[in-house]
């Protein structure tokens, strides 16, 4: 079946702009994590979701960034009036329930000009 | 302050040999520790996993093992085949939060004909 998919692949903006990251994860998981990858680092936890309800948010940098599963599939997470530092591979991944194996996407490279 | 640590970003191996991958850890809150491989341009990809209450795992060409009084485990993979060429990421889990996995910063995995 279809796994994590994740678009944009690649997103190019201007500093000061706003983005919206979008995820579409596996069907039936129940699940879904936001990450961001800095390079030569690995994934740092921003959020997580349970069905519809974000269940742990302590991770996201700062109130510029927000993310929502209105109906507990499709995530988006945005990132308000984006900054440089904010340039990094956002990824997403999926599971079937709390402490199961997470599943990737190919994850949404963002470059912040 | 990095709670996970793989301390050799990269590893060469001659195919056929014994892969030996390290990754140690500071919290002792962590109980459950997993395995994922990324290749390039792809999200990374769940490979194995032990819980606390285990010292080793193993399946088919890949063991690991743990040692909580080290608070270290390590990925044995053998005999390593030129596809096992990839990143590893070693990350763990803390028993009071299992949906945040906290991730080390990767080791490239080498294997030569």
């Amino acid at each position: 079946g279809a796994g994590v998919s994740q678009s944009p692949r690649y997103k190019v903006t201007k500093r000061g702009q706003d983005v919206a990251l979008r995820c579409d994860p596996i069907s039936g998981h129940v699940s879904l994590y936001w990450y961001r990858q800095a390079l030569g680092q690995g994934p740092e936890f921003l959020t997580y979701f349970n069905y519809e309800a974000q269940q742990d948010k302590s991770g996201l940098p700062n109130d510029r960034f927000s993310a929502e599963r209105p109906e507990g599939s499709i995530s988006t997470l945005t990132i308000q009036r984006t900054e440089q530092r904010d340039s990094a591979m956002y990824r997403c991944a999926s599971s079937l329930d709390r402490v199961w194996t997470q599943y990737f996407g190919p994850g949404t490279r963002l470059l912040v000009l | 302050d990095q709670q996970v640590k793989q301390n050799s970003p990269s590893l060469s191996v001659q195919e056929g040999r014994i892969s030996i991958l390290n990754c140690d850890y500071t919290n002792s809150m962590f109980d459950y520790f997993l395995w994922y491989k990324k290749y390039p341009a792809e999200g990374p990809t769940f490979l194995i996993s032990i819980s606390s209450i285990k010292d080793k795992n193993e399946d088919g060409r890949f063991t690991v093992f743990l040692n909580k009084s080290a608070k270290h485990l390590s990925l044995h993979i053998v005999p390593s085949q030129p596809g096992d060429s990839a990143v590893y990421f070693c990350a763990a889990s803390p028993f009071n939060n299992t949906d945040k996995l906290i991730f080390g910063t990767g080791t490239r995995l080498q294997v030569f004909p």
